[in-house]
């Protein structure tokens, strides 16, 4: 299996534009999970999806933030627009619910907004 | 407020020595407890884990402690080898929900040949 596969691997854009970073999900897996880290708050959990559907976007910072599942295999996560506060890696996450605690991470996305 | 804490950044230590790394928390709902380890340019990858209803759990060189009266865990690894070098994070989370992880920072551990 290829694992969790994120796009771009690194993304440099001006503040104002629209960002959208994107992840597979591993084959079988129903739950998806989006990671913001930074050096003052570590990883913080952004969004969680199970079987598609958001099921807890408390940690979305504002709603310049968007998340969508349009299939069980793919997830895009959208910055519109962009702020330099913005910078950080971004990780996506798949797991199998019941399986506690094996989130798969994917390498990240650092972005790095100007 | 930061819920975990891992309070060292960084930690050297000689190859096949122990390697000690420690995390508390302050949520008294934390039941369940996890280290993840991270290389440069890769994702976290699950290490160990924890339940509340332990003290120990142990998986070839690396070990788990939970200290629940101190709110405190700490991941021993014997021998530490080169291959070690990561960030270790410490993760919990509590009975009320299955899914959601709040990390420490991280420990830069540095295993020196």
């Amino acid at each position: 299996d290829a694992g969790v596969i994120q796009s771009p691997r690194h993304e440099v854009t001006e503040m104002g534009q629209e960002v959208t970073l994107r992840c597979k999900l591993i084959s079988g897996h129903n739950s998806l999970f989006w990671y913001r880290q930074t050096m003052m708050r570590g990883l913080e959990l952004l969004i969680y999806f199970n079987n598609n559907v958001p099921i807890d976007d408390s940690g979305m910072p504002e709603d310049r933030f968007s998340a969508k599942m349009p299939n069980a295999s793919f997830s895009t996560l959208k910055i519109q627009p962009s702020e330099p506060r913005d910078s950080a890696v971004y990780f996506c996450a798949s797991s199998l619910t019941d399986s506690n605690e094996k989130l798969f991470f994917g390498s990240g996305t650092q972005l790095s907004v100007l | 407020d930061q819920q975990v804490k891992q309070n060292s950044p960084s930690l050297s230590v000689q190859e096949g020595r122990i390697s000690i790394l420690n995390c508390d928390y302050t949520n008294s709902m934390f039941d369940y407890f996890l280290w993840y380890k991270k290389y440069p340019a890769e994702g976290p990858t699950f290490l160990i884990s924890i339940s509340s209803i332990k003290d120990k759990n142990e998986d070839g060189r690396f070990t788990v402690f939970l200290n629940k009266s101190a709110k405190h865990l700490s991941l021993h690894i014997v021998p530490s080898q080169p291959g070690d070098s990561a960030v270790y994070f410490c993760a919990a989370k509590s009975g009320g929900s299955n899914y959601k992880l709040t990390f420490g920072k991280g420990t830069l551990l540095t295993v020196n040949p």
